[in-house]
């Protein structure tokens, strides 16, 4: 079973502090990677896609790319109590095709 | 502009009842997707069109009928549903399924489905 596993939290940061959010996945083969926010009943918003290994940063937030490893994680500096949400980290397997497989999400809280 | 409009965004029904989801793009997306996820779940995959073709069936129950018109439309068909399908049905399209793994997808605002 191809999996993609994050820590379902909830994760705490006070206002103004990095948040981490940690994912890893199963497919050695996996190409794509994203990360989607989703606030309680809305649909998942994207935050970032990231392809390559290495960071790559968008404002605040800064995905990072690690394939020997299995991991990707994302980071979002001088967090904001608008960034509490559940994020969701997305692997699109890499045999061809549209199949993304998501976590489950970490919720992230934020405290003013 | 990456907009993915669903409708309705609430249904209620029975299980004896008809009804159709609708998503729409104008983005001129050739990949479209539905999704189920139930609270606190991540989404899963339940079809996917590519160039107005279903390319993949995730082994859904039969009341479950989806339908594809043209490249920017895509509807779902519910019949005989049961309480346990009551859940937030999220639609995506993306851009270019022959561009493979670095397709992004893009969601609609989903249809809060309650089946009585």
């Amino acid at each position: 079973q191809k999996e993609v596993e994050q820590n379902s939290g909830p994760l705490s940061v006070p206002e103004g502090a990095i948040a981490s959010l940690n994912c890893t996945y199963s497919d050695r083969g996996s190409q794509s990677f994203f990360w989607y926010r989703q606030y309680s009943g809305k649909s998942p918003e994207l935050i970032m896609s990231i392809y390559s290994n290495g960071d790559k940063e968008d404002g605040r937030f800064t995905a990072q790319l690690n394939k020997a490893s299995q991991y990707v994680s994302l980071l979002i500096r001088d967090s904001q109590p608008s960034d509490s949400a559940t994020y969701l980290c997305a692997v699109n397997q890499g045999s061809g095709g549209f199949k993304t497989i998501f976590g489950a999400g970490t919720r992230l809280f934020v405290k003013a | 502009d990456t907009e993915v409009t669903q409708t309705p965004k609430h249904l209620v029904m029975g299980m004896t009842n008809k009804k159709s989801l609708k998503c729409e793009q104008h983005m001129g997306h050739r990949a479209m997707y539905w999704y189920k996820q139930k609270a606190k779940k991540p989404p899963e995959l339940m079809f996917v069109y590519s160039y107005e073709k279903l390319s993949i069936n995730e082994s859904v129950p039969s009341r479950f009928s989806p339908e594809c018109p043209n490249s920017s439309l895509l509807n779902l068909h519910l019949h005989a549903l049961q309480p346990e399908d009551s859940a937030l049905y999220l639609c995506a399209s993306s851009q270019d399924p022959a561009s493979g793994s670095t397709d992004t997808q893009y969601f609609g605002p989903g249809t809060r489905l309650t089946v009585l």
